[in-house]
Formats: C-alpha cells, structure tokens, sequence
C-alpha cells in the first residue's frame, strides 16, 4: 500500500536557524514527491517537487529537499529560517505508473513549523 | 487568472439541511479534486474529475455526499442532509492534465453543522 509518514507534528526552530521537515515514503514503481504550505485560513500552496533528476531540487520561497530512494525520504529543508516560514507544511506522493487512480497523491498529516523570533 | 475560487468561504447550516459548496477552477485546468481536511483525519481527498468526468469517488463517505462537474468551469460538492459530523474545511483545486505541477487549491470553504 502507498504511505507517507511525517513523523514530527510540530517542529520548533529559531529564526536564522536551518530547517528540517521530515518526509517518508512508500510507494511502487518510482515516486513523484511534493510539498506544499499551508498557511492558516487558507488552501495548499505548491512549493517544489521531485519527478525524475538531480535528487536536490530546489523551489519557492528558498526552500529545497533532497529525494533519497535508499532511505525513501524526501526531507523538505531551508538554510535560514524565517518568522513567515510558520506554517504547515505537508508532504505527498504517488507512484510514476500511468493509468487508474495512479495520479491520485497519497497525504501526509503535515507537520506544524514554528519559527520562533 | 484569479485562481481557483471556493464559495461560500464560510457555511453555518443546521443538522439536516442541504449544504451545496462551489467551485471555479482555474481555466485550462483539466482534473478538479475536493478535498476535506479536519485536525481529527488530516485531509482527504473526496472525489476528483478529469474533463469533467469523476474518476475516483471512493473517498466520498457516505451517499449524503454528491459532487458534480456540468462543465470546465464548475463543480459542485453538496451534502444532504447534512451532519455535524460533517463539519470541516472544505477545499477545491485543479491542476493541468497530471498535477505534476502542482495543484491551485481554493481559499476553502469552512462548514459548520449544528
């Protein structure tokens, strides 16, 4: 069955501090990983992805994670935090197999980030 | 483009009413999912669309749920009738052909029940 664990509900950083979100996976065939943000009162807001490539990809808001297959974990992680990163911040993936419900991602519960001043 | 647009943003109905939710997605978009997120269950994915057809309506919890998608342009969830159990945020979004992209999800729709 496909799975995604993020295992910390909450995380405390300082701000000017770097960041790490924890993401695990399980998936069959290759997975297509993503994160987004939710910040409160409002939707999911894309921040990267991994399909295929450099396991380092870079998106918005000068976040980054690193796919890594042998750990299956895709760990979402900022050099420098900001007091504006607090949000959620929620993890999912879904296999690269086509067809069926293939395209439907698998959710984390999130991970509450607090960037503290 | 103005995003993908919810309305209402908020809802206050009693037990036993019929509650409809909407939904624009952004234009060119084509698969719409609504989703249900609640601190108990996370978020849920309730049914999605692509061209307007549904694909996967397993997430749907009961036949009080109905979701349709008359044309690119619009969708609508309701529930009838309506519980307090389902009190909850409930979000629109679309994405081109696979998501990979990225999905736009909605400001959402708070629903309350009493």
């Amino acid at each position: 069955a496909q799975s995604v664990a993020q295992p910390e509900d909450q995380v405390n950083v300082a701000e000017g501090n770097p960041l790490t979100v924890k993401c695990t996976y399980s998936v069959s065939g290759n997975p297509y990983l993503f994160w987004y943000v939710q910040y409160p009162n409002r939707g999911l807001q894309f921040l990267l992805k991994y399909i295929t490539g450099d396991n380092l990809v870079k998106g918005s808001y000068g976040f980054e994670a690193e796919f890594n297959k042998s750990q299956t974990s895709f760990h979402l992680k900022k050099p420098s935090a900001l007091v504006s990163d607090s949000a959620l911040y929620f993890c999912a993936v879904r296999t690269s197999w086509r067809g069926g419900n293939n395209r439907k991602l698998i959710w984390g519960l999130g991970t509450s980030l607090a960037v503290n001043p | 483009d103005a995003g993908v647009i919810q309305s209402p943003r908020h809802e206050v109905t009693e037990m036993g009413q019929e509650v409809t939710l909407r939904c624009k997605p952004i234009s060119g978009h084509n698969s719409l999912f609504w989703y249900r997120q609640t601190m108990m269950r996370g978020l849920e994915l309730l049914i999605y669309f692509n061209n307007n057809v549904p694909i996967d309506d397993s997430g749907m919890p009961e036949d009080r749920f109905s979701a349709k998608m008359p044309n690119a342009s619009f969708s609508t969830l309701k529930i009838q009738p309506s519980e307090p159990r389902d009190s909850a945020v409930y979000f629109c979004a679309s994405s081109q052909r696979t998501g990979d992209d990225g999905y736009t999800f909605g400001s959402g729709t708070r629903l309350t029940v009493v």
